[in-house]
């Protein structure tokens, strides 16, 4: 079992809809959860983080974590072309040890 | 946002020599960076975490010899390639940890150096 995963897609989703997009991950310790944009042959963004259950809004962006279901989620609303890429969820175990571990990606594409 | 700084963006070199990519925070100082590899379409794979003042800590499978990596000042850390091979192709990006607007232990990711190994 990998220790964060993603659907890798592609998954598309029309102009101006809301995009979801879906985590889970197997260590029951971890702590702190972060979305990540990455373009084309560019480096990853931050997107968003969250540490609590529940939801964290910035924006279009929501970011949603179940702890007991091990499961962090990121909704984009309103969704434009320029937020096609790919979005790599990445998780971190315990504080003071701030390795991230990768999902695979899920390749989003925006249909204008 | 805070910016991490790489050099160089991208570089090819020939089989068998070295090659030193650079990261640098420039407006925070950081106490650990972490250095990836990614493949084409594929995630980022840890290579290493090296705090300041203090030898890397290599991820399993990640030969410390040939990639070297220095981390000489709370700005500045290293990866040097040594004896590169094609294999070693990819796409290697360095995050920094620090304080940054004060919020502890943000993480940011340089652009990233594209190598090719000819």
């Amino acid at each position: 079992q990998k220790e964060v995963e993603q659907n890798s897609g592609p998954l598309s989703v029309p102009e101006g809809a809301i995009a979801s997009l879906n985590c889970t991950y197997s260590d029951r310790v971890s702590q702190s959860f972060f979305w990540y944009r990455q373009y084309s042959g560019k480096s990853p963004e931050l997107i968003m983080s969250i540490y609590s259950n529940g939801d964290k809004e910035d924006g279009r962006f929501t970011a949603q974590l179940n702890k007991a279901s091990q499961y962090v989620s990121l909704l984009i609303r309103d969704s434009q072309p320029s937020d096609s890429a790919t979005y790599l969820c990445a998780v971190v175990k315990n504080f003071g040890n701030e390795k991230l571990t990768f999902g695979t990606g899920t390749r989003l594409t925006i249909i204008p | 946002g805070a910016v991490v700084s790489q050099h160089p963006s991208w570089v090819i070199c020939k089989s068998g020599t070295s090659v030193k990519i650079e990261c640098r925070s420039l407006d925070f100082q950081a106490t650990t960076m972490f250095w990836y590899r990614q493949f084409p379409k594929q995630s980022l794979m840890l290579m290493a975490t090296s705090n300041e003042g203090s030898k890397a800590t290599y991820e399993q499978g990640v030969e410390k010899d040939k990639f070297l990596i220095n981390h000489a000042s709370l700005t500045l850390s290293t990866l040097t390639v040594t004896s590169a091979h094609p294999e070693d192709s990819s796409f290697y990006i360095c995050s920094a940890r620090g304080v940054v607007g004060g919020v502890r232990n943000t993480i940011y990711f340089g652009e990233g150096s594209w190598l090719t190994v000819v």
